[in-house]
Protein backbone atom coordinates (compact mmCIF):
# COMPACT_ATOMS: atom_id res chain seq x y z
CA UNK A 1 0.00 0.00 0.00
CA UNK A 2 0.94 3.35 -1.07
CA UNK A 3 2.10 6.22 1.67
CA UNK A 4 0.74 8.53 -0.95
CA UNK A 5 -2.65 8.07 -1.63
CA UNK A 6 -4.87 10.29 -4.40
CA UNK A 7 -8.88 10.35 -4.98
CA UNK A 8 -10.23 10.17 -7.22
CA UNK A 9 -8.65 7.82 -9.29
CA UNK A 10 -10.30 8.60 -12.34
CA UNK A 11 -12.55 12.20 -13.44
CA UNK A 12 -14.04 13.04 -16.20
CA UNK A 13 -15.64 16.53 -16.17
CA UNK A 14 -16.39 18.89 -18.95
CA UNK A 15 -14.68 22.19 -19.54
CA UNK A 16 -17.17 24.25 -17.39
CA UNK A 17 -16.88 22.25 -14.87
CA UNK A 18 -14.71 22.63 -11.22
CA UNK A 19 -13.81 19.63 -9.77
CA UNK A 20 -10.60 19.00 -7.00
CA UNK A 21 -7.92 16.84 -6.73
CA UNK A 22 -7.07 15.18 -3.47
CA UNK A 23 -3.65 13.99 -2.20
CA UNK A 24 -2.88 12.93 1.78
CA UNK A 25 0.51 11.43 2.75
CA UNK A 26 1.12 9.20 5.45
CA UNK A 27 4.91 9.17 5.63
CA UNK A 28 5.79 12.73 7.61
CA UNK A 29 7.07 14.46 4.55
CA UNK A 30 7.66 18.03 4.57
CA UNK A 31 7.67 18.58 0.88
CA UNK A 32 4.23 17.47 -1.88
CA UNK A 33 4.26 18.06 -5.53
CA UNK A 34 2.26 18.27 -7.98
CA UNK A 35 3.30 16.63 -11.31
CA UNK A 36 1.20 16.06 -14.56
CA UNK A 37 2.30 12.98 -16.92
CA UNK A 38 0.81 13.38 -20.37
CA UNK A 39 1.49 10.78 -22.97
CA UNK A 40 4.74 10.33 -24.58
CA UNK A 41 6.75 13.07 -22.28
CA UNK A 42 8.04 13.26 -19.63
CA UNK A 43 6.58 14.26 -16.00
CA UNK A 44 5.95 18.15 -15.76
CA UNK A 45 6.35 19.88 -12.49
CA UNK A 46 3.54 21.87 -11.53
CA UNK A 47 3.92 23.08 -7.79
CA UNK A 48 6.06 22.76 -4.76
CA UNK A 49 4.77 22.92 -1.46
CA UNK A 50 7.10 22.56 1.74
CA UNK A 51 6.21 23.16 5.09
CA UNK A 52 3.34 23.84 3.66
CA UNK A 53 4.26 26.92 1.69
CA UNK A 54 4.09 27.35 -2.25
CA UNK A 55 7.62 27.35 -3.09
CA UNK A 56 7.68 26.83 -7.04
CA UNK A 57 4.64 27.10 -9.46
CA UNK A 58 6.22 26.58 -12.82
CA UNK A 59 4.40 29.00 -14.83
CA UNK A 60 0.86 26.48 -14.89
CA UNK A 61 -2.42 28.08 -16.07
CA UNK A 62 -4.83 30.00 -13.24
CA UNK A 63 -7.52 27.17 -14.13
CA UNK A 64 -5.05 25.01 -11.82
CA UNK A 65 -4.93 26.32 -7.99
CA UNK A 66 -3.20 24.29 -5.37
CA UNK A 67 -4.13 24.25 -1.97
CA UNK A 68 -1.65 23.02 1.28
CA UNK A 69 -3.79 23.15 4.34
CA UNK A 70 -1.37 21.03 6.24
CA UNK A 71 1.54 18.90 5.77
CA UNK A 72 0.05 15.94 5.21
CA UNK A 73 -2.60 16.98 2.50
CA UNK A 74 -2.68 18.90 -0.98
CA UNK A 75 -4.97 19.80 -3.43
CA UNK A 76 -5.21 20.41 -6.78
CA UNK A 77 -8.56 22.65 -8.03
CA UNK A 78 -9.58 22.44 -11.23
CA UNK A 79 -11.50 24.77 -13.32
CA UNK A 80 -12.53 25.69 -16.93
CA UNK A 81 -10.30 22.96 -18.10
CA UNK A 82 -9.20 22.39 -21.28
CA UNK A 83 -9.24 18.82 -23.48
CA UNK A 84 -5.54 19.23 -23.23
CA UNK A 85 -5.28 19.47 -19.76
CA UNK A 86 -6.31 15.79 -20.13
CA UNK A 87 -3.72 13.48 -18.46
CA UNK A 88 -2.41 11.70 -15.30
CA UNK A 89 -2.14 13.74 -12.33
CA UNK A 90 0.85 12.30 -9.80
CA UNK A 91 1.16 13.80 -6.55
CA UNK A 92 4.30 13.22 -4.84
CA UNK A 93 6.38 14.01 -1.31
CA UNK A 94 9.82 13.81 -0.13
CA UNK A 95 11.48 14.22 3.34
CA UNK A 96 12.24 18.00 2.37
CA UNK A 97 12.16 20.26 -1.03
CA UNK A 98 15.73 20.07 -1.92
CA UNK A 99 17.15 16.63 -1.80
CA UNK A 100 19.39 15.02 -4.07
CA UNK A 101 18.92 12.01 -3.20
CA UNK A 102 16.19 11.51 -5.21
CA UNK A 103 13.37 9.91 -3.82
CA UNK A 104 10.18 10.64 -4.46
CA UNK A 105 7.29 8.75 -3.24
CA UNK A 106 4.16 8.85 -5.90
CA UNK A 107 0.33 8.16 -5.46
CA UNK A 108 -1.24 6.03 -7.79
CA UNK A 109 -2.76 9.42 -9.61
CA UNK A 110 -5.71 10.61 -10.85
CA UNK A 111 -6.08 10.23 -14.38
CA UNK A 112 -8.41 13.17 -16.02
CA UNK A 113 -10.23 13.27 -19.28
CA UNK A 114 -11.86 17.13 -20.13
CA UNK A 115 -14.43 16.56 -22.75
CA UNK B 1 18.00 20.50 -26.34
CA UNK B 2 15.72 19.01 -23.71
CA UNK B 3 17.47 18.61 -20.28
CA UNK B 4 17.13 15.49 -20.14
CA UNK B 5 16.34 13.02 -22.92
CA UNK B 6 16.26 9.09 -23.41
CA UNK B 7 15.37 6.35 -26.42
CA UNK B 8 11.50 6.08 -25.91
CA UNK B 9 11.43 2.77 -27.40
CA UNK B 10 9.84 0.28 -27.03
CA UNK B 11 12.72 -2.17 -26.43
CA UNK B 12 11.23 -6.06 -26.76
CA UNK B 13 13.84 -8.52 -25.68
CA UNK B 14 13.03 -11.72 -24.85
CA UNK B 15 13.41 -13.29 -21.40
CA UNK B 16 16.84 -13.98 -20.29
CA UNK B 17 18.14 -11.15 -23.21
CA UNK B 18 20.38 -8.21 -21.69
CA UNK B 19 18.84 -5.09 -22.31
CA UNK B 20 20.71 -0.82 -21.58
CA UNK B 21 19.14 2.02 -21.93
CA UNK B 22 21.33 5.36 -22.08
CA UNK B 23 20.16 8.58 -20.89
CA UNK B 24 21.97 12.00 -22.16
CA UNK B 25 21.70 15.45 -19.71
CA UNK B 26 22.15 18.70 -20.83
CA UNK B 27 23.47 20.70 -17.72
CA UNK B 28 27.18 19.74 -16.57
CA UNK B 29 26.23 21.30 -13.62
CA UNK B 30 23.74 18.32 -12.38
CA UNK B 31 24.51 16.40 -9.11
CA UNK B 32 22.60 13.50 -8.95
CA UNK B 33 21.06 10.91 -11.61
CA UNK B 34 18.51 7.99 -10.45
CA UNK B 35 16.63 5.37 -12.44
CA UNK B 36 13.16 5.21 -11.63
CA UNK B 37 10.66 2.76 -13.16
CA UNK B 38 7.03 2.99 -13.74
CA UNK B 39 3.99 -0.12 -14.68
CA UNK B 40 1.88 0.21 -16.85
CA UNK B 41 -1.00 2.25 -15.42
CA UNK B 42 1.20 2.70 -12.04
CA UNK B 43 3.28 5.64 -10.70
CA UNK B 44 7.03 6.02 -10.52
CA UNK B 45 8.84 4.43 -8.18
CA UNK B 46 12.85 4.81 -7.36
CA UNK B 47 14.09 2.14 -8.73
CA UNK B 48 18.71 3.02 -7.70
CA UNK B 49 20.55 5.97 -7.62
CA UNK B 50 23.87 6.00 -10.05
CA UNK B 51 26.79 6.84 -8.16
CA UNK B 52 29.82 8.34 -9.85
CA UNK B 53 31.98 4.59 -9.67
CA UNK B 54 29.28 2.95 -11.03
CA UNK B 55 26.82 0.70 -8.90
CA UNK B 56 25.16 -2.35 -9.10
CA UNK B 57 22.02 -4.36 -7.70
CA UNK B 58 21.35 -7.98 -8.49
CA UNK B 59 20.94 -7.72 -11.86
CA UNK B 60 20.35 -4.26 -12.36
CA UNK B 61 23.92 -2.08 -13.02
CA UNK B 62 23.56 1.59 -13.23
CA UNK B 63 26.38 3.89 -14.87
CA UNK B 64 27.72 7.58 -15.25
CA UNK B 65 29.82 9.19 -17.46
CA UNK B 66 30.23 12.78 -16.29
CA UNK B 67 32.27 13.70 -19.22
CA UNK B 68 29.89 12.58 -22.03
CA UNK B 69 26.66 13.72 -19.93
CA UNK B 70 25.27 10.33 -19.60
CA UNK B 71 23.98 7.63 -17.70
CA UNK B 72 23.24 4.26 -18.56
CA UNK B 73 20.86 1.16 -16.95
CA UNK B 74 22.16 -2.63 -17.92
CA UNK B 75 19.41 -5.13 -17.08
CA UNK B 76 21.24 -8.69 -17.02
CA UNK B 77 18.70 -11.74 -17.27
CA UNK B 78 15.48 -10.23 -18.24
CA UNK B 79 12.77 -11.31 -16.57
CA UNK B 80 8.57 -11.10 -17.84
CA UNK B 81 8.12 -8.48 -14.41
CA UNK B 82 11.03 -6.35 -15.86
CA UNK B 83 8.33 -4.75 -18.21
CA UNK B 84 7.79 -1.35 -17.47
CA UNK B 85 8.87 2.39 -18.64
CA UNK B 86 12.51 3.26 -16.89
CA UNK B 87 12.46 6.97 -16.29
CA UNK B 88 15.86 8.66 -16.17
CA UNK B 89 15.59 11.52 -13.61
CA UNK B 90 18.56 14.09 -13.27
CA UNK B 91 19.00 16.49 -10.20
CA UNK B 92 19.57 20.01 -10.47
CA UNK B 93 21.22 21.67 -7.48
CA UNK B 94 21.29 25.29 -9.99
CA UNK B 95 18.05 25.25 -10.08
CA UNK B 96 17.03 25.51 -7.09
CA UNK B 97 17.29 21.76 -6.02
CA UNK B 98 14.64 20.62 -9.08
CA UNK B 99 14.22 16.86 -10.14
CA UNK B 100 13.84 16.58 -14.00
CA UNK B 101 12.67 13.71 -15.59
CA UNK B 102 13.06 11.93 -18.89
CA UNK B 103 10.08 10.70 -20.83
CA UNK B 104 11.02 7.00 -20.18
CA UNK B 105 12.22 4.18 -22.23
CA UNK B 106 9.79 1.95 -22.67
CA UNK B 107 10.82 -2.36 -21.93
CA UNK B 108 8.84 -5.21 -22.81
CA UNK B 109 9.69 -8.76 -22.18
CA UNK B 110 8.33 -11.32 -24.23
CA UNK B 111 8.66 -15.07 -23.10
Amino acid sequence: ETGVTQTPRHLVMGMTNKKSLKCEQHLGHNAMYWYKQSAKKPLELMFVYSLEERVENNSVPSRFSPECPNSSHLFLHLHTLQPEDSALYLCASSQDRQSNTGELFFGEGSRLTVL
Amino acid sequence: RKEVEQDPGPFNVPEGATVAFNCTYSNSASQSFFWYRQDCRKEPKLLMSVYSSGNEDGRFTAQLNRASQYISLLIRDSKLSDSATYLCVVYFYNQGGKLIFGQGTELSVKP
